[in-house]
Protein backbone atom coordinates (compact mmCIF):
# COMPACT_ATOMS: atom_id res chain seq x y z
CA UNK A 1 0.00 0.00 0.00
CA UNK A 2 1.32 3.49 -0.91
CA UNK A 3 1.75 5.98 1.52
CA UNK A 4 0.62 8.44 -0.94
CA UNK A 5 -3.03 8.22 -2.12
CA UNK A 6 -3.66 8.76 -5.40
CA UNK A 7 -7.09 7.95 -7.68
CA UNK A 8 -6.38 4.76 -9.33
CA UNK A 9 -7.87 6.00 -12.82
CA UNK A 10 -9.06 9.30 -14.56
CA UNK A 11 -10.52 9.73 -17.76
CA UNK A 12 -11.35 12.79 -19.61
CA UNK A 13 -11.91 13.75 -23.79
CA UNK A 14 -9.51 15.63 -26.11
CA UNK A 15 -9.28 19.30 -25.06
CA UNK A 16 -10.65 18.72 -21.64
CA UNK A 17 -9.05 19.29 -18.29
CA UNK A 18 -8.68 16.75 -15.88
CA UNK A 19 -7.02 16.41 -12.16
CA UNK A 20 -5.67 14.36 -10.76
CA UNK A 21 -5.08 14.21 -6.57
CA UNK A 22 -2.52 12.80 -4.06
CA UNK A 23 -2.82 12.86 -0.40
CA UNK A 24 -0.53 12.35 2.11
CA UNK A 25 0.47 13.23 5.80
CA UNK A 26 1.83 16.09 7.84
CA UNK A 27 5.31 14.88 7.38
CA UNK A 28 5.05 13.92 4.07
CA UNK A 29 2.92 16.38 1.74
CA UNK A 30 2.67 18.62 4.50
CA UNK A 31 5.96 19.35 4.97
CA UNK A 32 7.80 19.07 1.80
CA UNK A 33 7.72 20.01 -1.75
CA UNK A 34 5.68 17.53 -4.36
CA UNK A 35 7.01 15.97 -7.62
CA UNK A 36 4.64 14.56 -10.29
CA UNK A 37 6.15 11.57 -12.87
CA UNK A 38 4.41 10.74 -16.22
CA UNK A 39 5.15 7.17 -17.31
CA UNK A 40 3.93 6.37 -20.68
CA UNK A 41 4.07 2.30 -21.35
CA UNK A 42 7.18 0.37 -21.63
CA UNK A 43 9.12 3.61 -20.17
CA UNK A 44 10.57 5.29 -16.98
CA UNK A 45 9.23 7.75 -15.15
CA UNK A 46 9.74 10.90 -16.65
CA UNK A 47 9.60 14.30 -14.28
CA UNK A 48 6.31 16.66 -14.83
CA UNK A 49 6.11 18.87 -11.95
CA UNK A 50 8.70 19.83 -9.17
CA UNK A 51 8.81 21.56 -6.49
CA UNK A 52 5.00 21.24 -6.17
CA UNK A 53 4.27 23.85 -9.37
CA UNK A 54 7.39 24.30 -11.67
CA UNK A 55 7.54 22.35 -14.65
CA UNK A 56 11.24 21.44 -15.46
CA UNK A 57 12.36 23.04 -19.60
CA UNK A 58 10.31 20.70 -22.10
CA UNK A 59 6.96 20.25 -19.85
CA UNK A 60 4.16 22.00 -21.98
CA UNK A 61 1.84 24.56 -19.59
CA UNK A 62 -0.62 22.46 -20.04
CA UNK A 63 0.57 20.80 -17.15
CA UNK A 64 0.34 22.60 -13.86
CA UNK A 65 1.12 21.54 -10.39
CA UNK A 66 -0.63 22.85 -6.73
CA UNK A 67 -0.49 21.82 -3.47
CA UNK A 68 -2.96 22.90 -0.38
CA UNK A 69 -1.96 21.76 3.18
CA UNK A 70 -1.54 17.67 3.22
CA UNK A 71 -3.07 17.02 -0.80
CA UNK A 72 -1.41 18.04 -4.12
CA UNK A 73 -3.39 18.42 -7.13
CA UNK A 74 -1.86 17.59 -10.87
CA UNK A 75 -3.92 19.38 -13.57
CA UNK A 76 -3.94 18.45 -17.48
CA UNK A 77 -5.59 21.30 -19.65
CA UNK A 78 -6.62 20.70 -23.10
CA UNK A 79 -6.05 16.77 -22.99
CA UNK A 80 -4.36 15.31 -25.89
CA UNK A 81 -4.20 11.59 -27.01
CA UNK A 82 -0.55 11.46 -26.06
CA UNK A 83 -1.54 12.25 -22.21
CA UNK A 84 -2.55 8.78 -21.99
CA UNK A 85 -0.15 7.50 -19.07
CA UNK A 86 0.22 6.85 -15.64
CA UNK A 87 0.83 9.23 -13.27
CA UNK A 88 2.76 9.27 -10.17
CA UNK A 89 2.87 12.07 -7.01
CA UNK A 90 5.77 12.13 -4.76
CA UNK A 91 7.61 13.93 -1.99
CA UNK A 92 10.06 13.73 0.64
CA UNK A 93 8.80 12.20 4.19
CA UNK A 94 10.68 14.02 7.74
CA UNK A 95 11.06 10.51 8.79
CA UNK A 96 13.86 10.22 5.70
CA UNK A 97 12.24 7.89 2.96
CA UNK A 98 10.72 8.64 -0.27
CA UNK A 99 7.41 8.40 -0.84
CA UNK A 100 5.16 7.70 -3.79
CA UNK A 101 1.68 7.25 -4.53
CA UNK A 102 -0.16 4.53 -6.10
CA UNK A 103 -0.11 5.99 -9.37
CA UNK A 104 -3.25 7.10 -11.65
CA UNK A 105 -4.29 5.68 -14.68
CA UNK A 106 -5.10 8.67 -17.49
CA UNK A 107 -7.66 7.01 -20.27
CA UNK A 108 -8.41 9.76 -23.03
CA UNK A 109 -11.87 8.57 -24.43
CA UNK B 1 23.82 15.76 -20.26
CA UNK B 2 22.88 13.51 -17.41
CA UNK B 3 22.50 9.91 -18.54
CA UNK B 4 22.03 7.08 -16.19
CA UNK B 5 22.28 3.17 -16.85
CA UNK B 6 21.55 0.07 -14.84
CA UNK B 7 22.47 -2.86 -15.40
CA UNK B 8 21.73 -5.97 -17.47
CA UNK B 9 18.36 -7.67 -16.96
CA UNK B 10 19.00 -10.81 -14.91
CA UNK B 11 17.29 -13.33 -13.17
CA UNK B 12 17.95 -14.78 -9.69
CA UNK B 13 17.11 -17.96 -7.32
CA UNK B 14 14.82 -17.49 -4.41
CA UNK B 15 17.04 -16.33 -1.33
CA UNK B 16 20.11 -15.52 -3.69
CA UNK B 17 21.50 -11.92 -3.51
CA UNK B 18 20.92 -9.41 -5.82
CA UNK B 19 23.74 -6.72 -7.31
CA UNK B 20 22.44 -4.02 -9.49
CA UNK B 21 24.92 -0.92 -10.49
CA UNK B 22 23.99 1.89 -11.73
CA UNK B 23 26.51 3.50 -14.19
CA UNK B 24 26.38 7.34 -14.74
CA UNK B 25 27.49 10.41 -16.72
CA UNK B 26 27.15 13.97 -16.67
CA UNK B 27 27.35 14.69 -12.91
CA UNK B 28 29.59 13.80 -10.30
CA UNK B 29 28.63 12.59 -6.47
CA UNK B 30 31.20 14.18 -5.04
CA UNK B 31 29.40 17.45 -5.72
CA UNK B 32 27.74 18.59 -2.29
CA UNK B 33 23.76 18.32 -2.83
CA UNK B 34 24.17 15.51 -5.10
CA UNK B 35 21.69 12.13 -4.59
CA UNK B 36 21.21 9.01 -6.82
CA UNK B 37 17.91 6.61 -5.79
CA UNK B 38 16.92 3.44 -6.42
CA UNK B 39 13.54 2.95 -7.59
CA UNK B 40 11.35 0.03 -8.53
CA UNK B 41 8.17 -1.22 -10.37
CA UNK B 42 6.76 -4.59 -9.89
CA UNK B 43 4.61 -5.92 -13.37
CA UNK B 44 1.69 -3.40 -13.29
CA UNK B 45 2.29 -1.88 -9.81
CA UNK B 46 3.51 1.49 -8.82
CA UNK B 47 6.68 2.30 -8.30
CA UNK B 48 8.43 1.79 -4.99
CA UNK B 49 11.37 4.22 -3.36
CA UNK B 50 14.03 1.86 -2.37
CA UNK B 51 17.13 3.88 -1.03
CA UNK B 52 19.63 6.60 -1.68
CA UNK B 53 22.91 7.69 -1.67
CA UNK B 54 24.48 10.90 -1.02
CA UNK B 55 27.25 13.04 -2.29
CA UNK B 56 28.58 12.90 1.62
CA UNK B 57 28.27 9.09 1.40
CA UNK B 58 25.06 9.68 3.68
CA UNK B 59 22.42 6.65 3.02
CA UNK B 60 18.67 6.46 3.76
CA UNK B 61 16.92 3.09 3.33
CA UNK B 62 12.95 2.22 3.21
CA UNK B 63 11.64 1.00 6.39
CA UNK B 64 10.18 -1.80 5.11
CA UNK B 65 13.31 -3.06 3.28
CA UNK B 66 16.11 -1.86 4.77
CA UNK B 67 17.05 -5.16 6.59
CA UNK B 68 18.13 -6.52 3.13
CA UNK B 69 19.26 -3.41 1.01
CA UNK B 70 22.85 -1.81 0.85
CA UNK B 71 23.26 1.04 -1.38
CA UNK B 72 26.87 2.55 -2.15
CA UNK B 73 29.12 4.29 -4.30
CA UNK B 74 32.42 4.66 -6.54
CA UNK B 75 32.98 8.03 -7.06
CA UNK B 76 35.57 7.33 -9.33
CA UNK B 77 34.10 5.30 -11.55
CA UNK B 78 30.81 6.88 -11.24
CA UNK B 79 28.80 3.51 -10.28
CA UNK B 80 26.14 3.24 -7.82
CA UNK B 81 25.61 -0.41 -6.62
CA UNK B 82 22.94 -1.47 -4.68
CA UNK B 83 22.77 -5.17 -3.02
CA UNK B 84 19.09 -6.87 -1.74
CA UNK B 85 19.43 -10.07 0.33
CA UNK B 86 17.28 -12.87 0.48
CA UNK B 87 15.03 -12.33 -3.12
CA UNK B 88 11.79 -13.73 -3.15
CA UNK B 89 9.87 -13.86 -6.17
CA UNK B 90 7.72 -11.04 -5.20
CA UNK B 91 10.53 -9.07 -5.62
CA UNK B 92 10.23 -9.32 -9.30
CA UNK B 93 10.12 -6.32 -10.53
CA UNK B 94 11.69 -3.04 -13.38
CA UNK B 95 14.36 -1.27 -10.93
CA UNK B 96 15.56 1.81 -11.95
CA UNK B 97 17.87 4.11 -10.87
CA UNK B 98 17.53 8.00 -10.92
CA UNK B 99 19.45 11.49 -9.90
CA UNK B 100 18.21 13.45 -7.24
CA UNK B 101 18.46 17.12 -7.09
CA UNK B 102 18.69 19.16 -4.42
CA UNK B 103 16.23 16.90 -2.31
CA UNK B 104 13.71 17.57 -3.92
CA UNK B 105 12.72 15.36 -6.91
CA UNK B 106 14.14 12.71 -9.46
CA UNK B 107 14.85 14.45 -12.60
CA UNK B 108 16.78 11.67 -14.09
CA UNK B 109 16.25 7.74 -14.71
CA UNK B 110 18.04 5.21 -16.21
CA UNK B 111 15.83 3.28 -18.55
CA UNK B 112 15.27 0.44 -15.88
CA UNK B 113 16.57 -3.48 -15.82
CA UNK B 114 14.00 -5.83 -15.22
CA UNK B 115 14.93 -8.17 -12.74
CA UNK B 116 13.40 -11.87 -12.48
CA UNK B 117 12.90 -14.16 -9.23
CA UNK B 118 12.40 -17.28 -9.91
CA UNK B 119 13.34 -20.92 -9.45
Amino acid sequence: QSVLTQPPSASGTPGQRVTISCSGSSSSIGSNYVSWYQQLPGTAPRLLIYGNNQRPSGVPDRFSGSKSGTSASLAISGLRSEDEADYYCAAWDDSLTWVFGGGTKLTVL
Amino acid sequence: QITLKESDPTLVKPTQTLTLTCTFSGFSLSTSGVGLGWIRQPPGKALEWLALIYWDDDKRYSPSLRSRLTITKDTSRNQVVLTMTNMDPVDTATYFCAHEAAGDYFDYWGQGTVVTVSS
